[in-house]
């Protein structure tokens, strides 16, 4: 069945670091894939998506690429901020299912 | 604007009562779902609604209960033959269901405690 794994956490990184948050999916078919945000008690934010191999989803300064090679779509800032703080979730779906499939998130601390 | 909501906010509630969570959106969309999300941990479907009037169980859909008499509203509740409900409530919902790769959006949540 489908299913995602993403990096453990926590990460810690200091103002202005590279981030990298690795996603790895099991899928079926050709799934879109997604990264979702959390902040501290609140609902999931869309932080970007690819619906198809070799697209590249970004927003914020976050980026990712959708390698289907590889079946990743790894999570990517150049500079991570303090307000970046946050549980980060990678996702995918299938138009052959109608489910969402998350991974377990990735805690990310940045510290000034 | 549209979105998702959910009410109340925080919620709580002693054992063996029932209790029933809103979740109300304004999107138009088809498909909404009820997650249940516990600290440190991912989320895991409870329910799913594709349509009006029909839902599918999840992954943990024992102990809880949905209605889908309106488009615009998905109700869970927590009975109280569910064991540990003390947990983050999440709503989403998508534009359509089977069939599509539409982006799932969110309500902020409901926090659940049983005293």
């Amino acid at each position: 069945g489908d299913s995602v794994t993403q990096m453990e956490g926590p990460v810690t990184l200091s103002e202005e670091a590279f981030l990298t948050i690795n996603c790895t999916y099991t899928a079926t078919g050709y799934p879109s894939l997604f990264w979702y945000v959390q902040y501290p008690g609140e609902g999931l934010q869309l932080l970007l998506k690819a619906t198809k191999a070799d697209d590249k989803g970004s927003n914020k300064g976050f980026e990712a690429t959708y390698r289907k090679e590889t079946t990743s779509f790894h999570l990517e800032k150049g500079s991570v901020q303090v307000s970046d703080s946050a549980v980060y979730f990678c996702a995918l779906t299938e138009n052959t299912g109608n489910q969402f499939y998350f991974g377990t998130g990735t805690s990310l601390t940045v510290i000034p | 604007d549209g979105g998702i909501t959910q009410s109340p906010k925080y919620l709580f509630r002693k054992e063996g009562q029932n209790v029933t969570l809103s979740c109300e959106q304004n999107l138009n969309h088809d498909a909404m779902y009820w997650y249940r999300q516990d600290p440190g941990q991912g989320l895991r479907l409870i329910y799913y609604s594709q349509i009006v009037n029909d839902f599918q169980k999840g992954d943990i859909a024992e102990g809880y209960s949905v209605s889908r008499e309106k488009k615009e509203s998905f109700p869970l509740t927590v009975t109280s033959a569910q064991k540990n409900p003390t947990a983050f409530y999440l709503c989403a919902s998508t534009r359509r269901g089977t069939g599509s790769t539409d982006t799932q959006y969110f309500g902020p949540g409901t926090r659940l405690t049983v005293l």
